[in-house]
């Protein structure tokens, strides 16, 4: 297992399109979590799964934003209608359940991101 | 809301000498957990250390260390005997439930 996988590592989009990112767990990891960084600033938290459920959704996420892990694996996050504000680093992470709990794993291991740049 | 404040943009630091990076956080929880994670340029973030509120002694990890000022509300993170491979985007966070609410970091510099 070599950690969490994010892809693409850099998308360049036109203002309007969709994308798509996908993020691959640690395979025996059961939560999933999308956070977006924006330049100079720490990562804000966007949603999360407990296997194929989406428990918890941040205001962050617009009717705009999309996530889904429909068989508890991978996961993908979908953007329509970029925006320029959409532009971020948008980072995914996974967690045994629970994270740092007494005697539980140090938290959360992140993938490398993926760029956005909105043009 | 928990709110995680880093008021250093920038530090920098002589190699193999000590370095203090400071964080704040606002709660009303008495039981909860801080974490320190470092960002390298182009790489991904990994933890350095984390403090359990619940516990009186400061975590150390190696060179690095915490001072955890609970009443203060302060989680200070000691690097000690800084490396050029420190050089980095230190985030202290705190963790709201099942997600991390980050500070807005400190670049940290290492001069060789």
């Amino acid at each position: 297992d070599t950690g969490v996988s994010q892809n693409p590592r850099h998308k360049i989009t036109k203002r309007g399109q969709n994308v798509t990112f996908r993020c691959d767990p640690i395979s025996e990891h059961n939560r999933l979590y999308w956070y977006r960084q924006t330049l100079g600033q720490g990562p804000e938290f966007l949603t999360y799964f407990q296997n194929e459920a989406q428990l918890e959704k941040s205001r962050l996420l617009s009717d705009r934003f999309s996530a889904e892990r429909p068989k508890g694996s991978f996961s993908t996050l979908e953007i329509q209608r970029t925006e320029q504000g959409d532009s971020a680093m948008y980072l995914c992470a996974s967690s045994p359940i629970p994270f740092g709990w007494e005697g539980g794993p140090d938290g959360y291991t992140f993938g490398s991101g993926t760029r956005l740049t909105v043009v | 809301a928990q709110t995680v404040t880093q008021s250093q943009p920038e530090m920098s630091v002589q190699e193999a000498e000590t370095v203090t990076l400071s964080c704040t956080y606002d709660t009303s929880e008495s039981d909860y957990y801080l974490f320190w994670y470092k960002q390298p340029p182009s790489r991904q973030m990994i933890l350095v250390i984390r403090q359990e509120a619940y516990k009186q002694q400061n975590a150390t990890e190696n060179r690095f260390s915490v001072n955890f000022q609970k009443a203060a509300k302060s989680f200070s993170l000691k690097i000690s005997d800084s490396q050029l491979g420190d050089a980095a985007m230190y985030f202290c966070a705190y963790r709201d439930g099942n997600k991390l609410v980050f500070g807005a970091g400190t670049i940290l510099r290492v001069k060789s």
